[in-house]
């Protein structure tokens, strides 16, 4: 089962910067497949949060960017603030399930 | 606005057929621009993508699952089912509906998700 690999979990104070990483290979992002970023409050469903590497959705603050490098992308979070608490997901597009692929998905805690 | 509500049982027996059907409100499901996926969450897990539909029928299915799933669309009733046979515990998981943009493969919309537990 292909998947995007992310750090299980990251931390920070309020008003701090966190990133999150998430690395794919030759089959997904490496192949130049966009990657996207998803936010999950506990409970709810997703909520897409980057889209097209590095574009926002509107009602999305500014807080939130991404970026992409060869087969890894980040999602960075600027100003961490309490309600950013949640599961951060990535994902692509893989040749070799012809269809979509997550990351293995980021907690993040605001300390 | 867009919305997408998932609707079906929230038990099948091991062995059984999951049935869930994701009916769309505020939009047509018959555009060119998307497709309609399934994507699942087992408990405390992450994200897994089980197929996708276009409005004309055309399918794409997660290798790992597609000798079990078959996904359909009804346009008439702007809605889109999934099927998952030969269920077992494995299975249990939070079945969430999605609209993909086909220009970028994202999941745009999410329904709130249904909960569907498998045991006897």
């Amino acid at each position: 089962q292909s998947v995007l690999t992310q750090p299980p979990s990251v931390s920070g104070a309020p008003g701090q910067r966190v990133t999150i990483s998430c690395t794919g290979n030759r089959s997904n992002i490496g192949v130049g497949y966009d990657v996207h970023w998803y936010q999950q409050l506990p409970g709810t469903a997703p909520k897409l949060l980057i889209y097209g590497n590095t574009n926002r959705p509107s009602g999305v603050p500014d807080r939130f960017s991404g970026s992409k490098s060869g087969a890894s992308a980040s999602l960075a979070i600027t100003g961490l603030q309490a309600e950013d608490e949640a599961d951060y997901y990535c994902q692509s597009y893989d040749t070799s399930l012809t269809g979509s692929v997550f990351g293995t998905g980021t907690k993040v805690t605001v300390l | 606005q867009l919305q997408l509500q998932e609707s079906g049982p929230g038990l099948v027996k091991p062995s059984e057929t999951l049935s869930l059907t994701c009916t769309v409100s505020g939009a047509s499901i018959s555009t060119s621009s998307y497709y309609w996926g399934w994507i699942r969450q087992p408990p405390e897990k992450g994200l897994e993508w089980i197929g996708n539909i276009y409005y004309r029928g055309t399918t794409s299915y997660n290798p790992s699952l597609k000798s079990r799933v078959t996904i359909s669309v009804d346009t008439s009733k702007n809605q889109f089912s999934l099927k998952l046979n030969s269920v077992t515990a494995a299975d249990t998981a939070v079945y969430f509906c999605s609209r993909l943009r086909r220009d970028y493969h994202f999941f745009e919309i999410w329904g709130q998700g249904t909960m569907v537990t498998v045991s006897s």
